[in-house]
């Protein structure tokens, strides 16, 4: 089945320790998101990319940085994890036509 | 700005009660609606969506929605709850037009279904 998948599902790191998530999909779409989810609230975007096109949200720290190498990777860097940086970090796609997005499991940071 | 909003933030029925959640979406122009749905502890999955024609959509599980342009809402419906949908619900909509491919979120509402 076409899908979105996402490495590690968890994530320990220490605080300041850089950190990579990664994400993969096999819908072939061009649009690929970063949302944090903290508990009970809704996610929050912090990039996309159309195709190669990177959209910073403005209010995204510079502590996050992302990559994609190709259409079917997207990754997540956080150069130094805060103990606020303690999430659900989930990846999206959308075909670029509806708005319509397909989520992966996301990847739970800890930070310790 | 563009803004999606949810009205209940919580909300505890019991099963086979009827269950309502509302969302209002403020972008005046052509609209793309969302409800997403996640499970304890799962990842978000789509529930219903409304891109144009019968403004009465149909989703996954029984549920409903209807897209009242008049209203610039987007509510969430089903006629009998069950303790499986106990889960967190949210709206989605666009934050403009064009080529931009963000959407606005809600809060979400926290539904629990006592058995």
């Amino acid at each position: 089945d076409a899908m979105v998948i996402q490495n590690p599902r968890y994530q320990v790191t220490q605080f300041g320790k850089p950190v990579t998530l990664s994400c993969s999909q096999t819908l072939n779409h061009n649009v690929m998101y970063w949302y944090q989810q903290k508990s009970s609230q809704a996610p929050k975007l912090l990039f996309h990319y159309y195709d190669k096109d990177f959209n910073n949200e403005a209010d995204t720290p510079d502590n996050f940085q992302s990559r994609r190498p190709n259409t079917s990777f997207c990754f997540l860097d956080i150069r130094s994890p805060g103990l606020g940086d303690a999430a659900m970090y989930l990846c999206a796609t959308d075909n670029g036509i509806y708005n319509e997005q397909f989520f992966g499991p996301g990847t739970r940071l800890t930070v310790l | 700005a563009q803004s999606v909003s949810q009205h209940n933030h919580h909300v505890i029925l019991s099963e086979a009660a009827s269950l309502e959640l509302g969302c209002n979406y403020s972008y005046g122009g052509t609209v793309n609606l969302f409800w997403y749905v996640q499970y304890p502890g799962q990842h978000l999955q789509l529930l219903l969506k409304y891109f144009s024609g019968d403004p009465l959509v149909k989703g996954i599980k029984g549920f409903e929605a209807e897209f009242i342009k008049s209203k610039f809402s987007f509510n969430l419906r089903k006629p009998s709850v069950q303790w499986s949908d106990t889960a967190e619900y949210f709206c989605a909509g666009p934050s403009g037009a064009g080529n931009n491919r963000k959407l606005i979120w809600g809060l979400g509402t926290s539904l629990a279904v006592n058995p």
